[in-house]
């Protein structure tokens, strides 16, 4: 079973580039590696998936280095609006089997100011 | 713009009664997950069911949770007896199979408070 550790705060000002380190030592073979966001009285919302490299959307990018004991998630230029709780989530999906667990990070709560 | 339903949004009730919490899922979707999250604990997977059946609720204390999923448009978490130390907000997401792991799409939750 994966566990899985974030930063708790990180504080940012608009424009600059952030990112935002999730460690997963335990990851298993068959588990990818996804990023939530969420807002105070809301579910988390999807933002971005991975298994390894490098991968990229039109709202952030996702790196995960060789071993993938690690992702990074970097949001580009934040704004006001990006600040909210950051999650990790590392865990399979349907091809790859029902049997591995899906566990959510700590979270890290991102504040961005003028 | 497809959503994930729950009710009710708010629930406050006393030790020892039954909580019945309520998800509709995106349509055509055929996984759904519950979640609890809590200040301590963060957010917990209690079960998840893949074209209604159960496929994972280890998650889930056995003795006092059930989760049924009676058709393709809800599923349901039931709480009975309740306690106090339940209190949380309960998540219900739905997802469908991506390339490797889901991309789930959360409810706004259902927040329950135990006394």
């Amino acid at each position: 079973l994966a566990k899985t550790t974030q930063p708790i705060s990180m504080d940012s000002y608009e424009g600059q580039e952030v990112n935002i380190t999730c460690s997963h030592n335990n990851i298993a073979t068959n588990d990818y590696i996804t990023w939530y966001q969420q807002f105070p009285s809301q579910g988390p919302r999807f933002i971005i998936q991975g298994y390894k490299t490098k991968v990229t959307n039109e709202v952030a990018s996702l790196f995960i280095p060789a071993d993938r004991k690690s992702s990074t998630l970097s949001l580009p230029r934040v704004s006001l609006s990006d600040t909210a709780v950051y999650y990790c989530l590392v865990g399979g999906g349907p091809r790859t089997g029902g049997g591995n667990k899906l566990t959510f990070g700590t979270g890290t709560q991102l504040k961005v100011e003028l | 713009d497809a959503r994930v339903t729950q009710t009710p949004r708010h629930k406050v009730t006393e030790m020892g009664q039954e909580v019945t919490m309520r998800c509709q899922p995106i349509l055509g979707h055929n996984t759904v997950f519950w979640y609890r999250q809590t200040m301590m604990q963060g957010l917990e997977l209690l079960a998840y069911f893949r074209n209604r059946a159960p496929l994972d609720d280890s998650g889930m204390p056995k003795d006092r949770f059930s989760a049924e999923m009676p058709d393709a448009t809800l599923a349901t978490l039931k709480i009975q007896p309740s306690e106090p130390r339940d209190s949380a907000v309960y998540f219900c997401a739905s997802g469908k199979p991506g390339l490797g792991s889901y991309e789930q799409y959360f409810g706004p939750g259902t927040r329950l408070t135990v006394t």
